[in-house]
């Protein structure tokens, strides 16, 4: 069954707000990746993160992995109109196959 | 060009009948994936390969079948086994690299039960 758990399931800001995603796995993960689908495309990867504690940014987004190795977020900084979509964690468990969160889908109102 | 060749994109298929949903990859990846999209949803995993001959079981393999009998390629067949199949199913493959796998998605097939 699903073992990343990845919340909210929604989320809708008005353009410039700040939005943030997370996502929490019961067990510890190798790493950690991000992907961001847009309506109607395929998930592109964004990010890749493998050690503890690790940030790391992309422009106005900043990804963060848990001291832990069983947490992550993603904070996008003033959200623009391009960044609707829907974002996908996805860990791996246990190095065989890797597992998405359900992902959060993010609506921006300009 | 390298990538993850899916097709087709959009399939409709007749209750009773099994299709296959063709997935072929030119980036030398051992590992391939085959995900399931439900509107809204998130991805659920189907069947992977870590390696020619040799796939696993998924979280919904039910009313489903792959192969892998070239490194290229990974067809899924949806039997009619499977009680709802319409959905968007993604194909994907792995490299390994020393810091970790990522996975690079085909466009996907829209698959509709008519």
């Amino acid at each position: 069954g699903q073992q990343v758990m990845q919340i909210p399931q929604y989320q809708h800001v008005q353009e410039g707000e700040d939005f943030t995603t997370y996502c929490n796995s019961s067990t510890t993960l190798s790493n950690i990746q991000w992907y961001k689908q847009r309506p109607g495309g395929h998930p592109v990867f964004l990010i890749q993160l493998v050690k503890s504690g690790e940030v790391k940014k992309q422009k106005r987004l900043t990804f963060q992995f848990g001291e832990a190795k069983k947490n992550s977020s993603l904070h996008i900084t003033a959200t623009q109109t391009t960044d609707v979509g829907t974002y996908f964690c996805a860990g791996t468990p246990n190095n065989n196959d890797m597992r998405f969160g359900a992902g959060t889908r993010l609506t921006v109102k300009p | 060009d390298g990538g993850i060749t899916q097709s087709p994109k959009y399939l409709f298929r007749k209750e009773g009948q099994n299709v296959t949903l063709s997935c072929e990859q030119n980036l030398n990846h051992d590992a391939m994936y085959w995900y399931r999209q439900d509107p809204g949803q998130g991805l659920r995993l189907i069947y992977y390969s870590q390696i020619v001959n040799d796939f696993q079981k998924g979280d919904i393999a039910e009313g489903y079948s792959v192969s892998r009998e070239k490194k290229e390629s990974f067809p899924l067949t949806v039997t009619s086994a499977q009680k709802n199949p319409t959905a968007f199913y993604l194909c994907a493959s792995t490299s390994t690299g020393s810091s970790g796998n990522t996975i690079y998605f085909g466009e996907g097939s829209w698959l509709t039960v008519v």
